[in-house]
């Protein structure tokens, strides 16, 4: 149980296109999911917060309008990164929070999904 | 605030060497703390955790004990192997906060030779 996938694994873009990346929860309903960013051999930075129905909240120095995150259902969120340009090539991992199940405040989190933008 | 300290990498060993990753923590109240593995190319997994104060979390071989007086939670296994190398991350997860945020360390790489 408590499974979360991404989609894609990999993406390859152009400079100045749009990449849209799927965080699903697979057996569980996850009212708040959480995107982070991870440089190459670095730790996991916190981009934003998403929640279920409502906007959701970045951490300081992320760019809202860079990163559009939507998350219109219970075991759905989505990231996309716009008008990419190759800074914003990184390793993306989401992760999610059971609220139904017994685990609490515990953070499930996907496989992650690295963006190549040339 | 909240904050994980994690010991510098990289750690090399050898095959069956004995592992301790060190993990120390600020936080207020009583988190629950997590250590994950990242292998090359791959997301996190979750390797083990412990919800309150002297709590032993175990998995594959590896173990860690929440211990409250020293603030830490250090990562060990008796016998490391060459399959053990990746990532090692420790996390805290405030439960005061309400906000459910992760606060990470910094990740320690171990390399595990033949």
């Amino acid at each position: 149980g408590a499974v979360v996938s991404q989609h894609p694994s990999r993406v390859i873009c152009k400079s100045g296109t749009s990449v849209k990346i799927e965080c699903r929860s697979l057996d569980f309903q996850a009212t708040t999911m959480f995107w982070y960013r991870q440089f190459p051999k670095k730790s996991l930075m916190l981009m934003a917060t998403s929640n279920e129905g409502s906007k959701a909240t970045y951490e300081q120095g992320v760019e809202k309008d860079k990163f559009l995150i939507n998350h219109a259902s219970l075991t759905l969120s989505t990231l996309t990164v716009t008008s990419a340009h190759p800074e914003d090539s990184s390793f993306y991992i989401c992760s999610a929070r059971d609220v139904g199940g017994g685990s609490g405040n515990e953070q499930f989190f996907g496989p992650g999904t690295r963006l190549t933008v040339l | 605030g909240n904050s994980v300290t994690q010991m510098e990498g990289p750690v090399t060993l050898s095959e069956e060497a004995f592992l301790t990753i060190n993990c120390t923590y600020t936080a207020t109240g009583y988190p629950s703390l997590f250590w994950y593995v990242q292998y090359p190319g791959e997301g996190l997994q979750l390797l083990l955790k412990a919800t309150k104060a002297d709590d032993k979390g175990s998995n594959k071989g590896f173990e860690a004990t929440y211990r409250k007086e020293t603030t830490s939670f250090h990562l060990e296994k008796g016998s490391v192997q060459v399959s053990d190398s990746a990532v090692y991350f420790c996390a805290l997860n405030p439960t005061t906060s309400g906000t459910y945020k992760y606060i990470f360390g910094t990740g320690t790489r171990l390399k595990v030779l033949a």
